[in-house]
């Protein structure tokens, strides 16, 4: 099967612009899960959808920091305004539902803001 | 708060030797863990998973052993092989279905 996609892979940007980052699921994977990895650290959630609808968003910087999964499959994450803090590898992964399903990630976007 | 830590930043084994990785977590809720691969300018990859009620999984080289009463897990990689040289995250949730909480990883070099 295919795996999870994500575009760009790579985006260079001046803080207080804004940037968008797409991610496609594995088909049929219920619950699609955004990551913030910064330099030497395991990944942290930001936002997980189950469907369409947010599951979890606790974590989200959601005064610059949005996301939407429209129609359940495809997802957006936007950052608005950048913060140099935000260079980061934002990843994107997908689950099927139910119990001890794995996530299985993309290869992410690098994001550098100068 | 790290709730999962893999106190060795590397570890340096042979080809054809063992390599066992560790982890801890403090967070006596999760009941679910999971062990990624990572190569450069790649997204981590699933390797192997183990639920609360077992305390071993194997699949192929790969090997998790979980010990609850010590909060605990190690991977255990027999043989090991130059391309299993890649950083290894170890996660665990509190459910399946729930957020992975990470280790900062540890980077695993195996030599020729």
């Amino acid at each position: 099967e295919a795996g999870v996609a994500q575009s760009p892979r790579y985006k260079i940007i001046e803080k207080r612009q804004s940037v968008a980052f797409w991610c496609n699921p594995i088909s049929g994977h219920a619950t699609l899960y955004w990551y913030q990895q910064i330099l030497g650290q395991g990944p942290k959630l930001l936002i997980q959808f189950q469907n369409n609808g947010v599951v979890d968003d606790s974590q989200l910087p959601k005064d610059r920091f949005s996301a939407e999964r429209l129609k359940g499959v495809d997802s957006t994450l936007k950052i608005q305004p950048a913060k140099l803090e935000d260079s980061a590898v934002y990843l994107c992964a997908s689950s099927r539902q139910g119990s001890n399903q794995p996530q299985h990630f993309g290869d992410g976007t690098r994001l550098s803001i100068l | 708060d790290q709730q999962v830590k893999q106190n060795s930043p590397s570890l340096s084994v042979q080809e054809g030797r063992i390599s066992i990785l560790n982890c801890d977590y403090t967070n006596s809720m999760f009941d679910y863990f999971l062990w990624y691969k990572k190569y450069p300018a790649e997204g981590p990859t699933f390797l192997i998973s183990i639920s609360s009620i077992k305390d071993k999984n194997e699949d192929g080289r790969f090997t998790v052993f979980l010990n609850k009463s010590a909060k605990h897990l190690s991977l255990h990689i027999v043989p090991s092989q130059p391309g299993d040289s890649a950083v290894y995250f170890c996660a665990a949730s509190a459910d399946s279905g729930y957020a992975l909480n990470f280790g900062k990883g540890t980077s695993l070099l195996v030599t020729p």
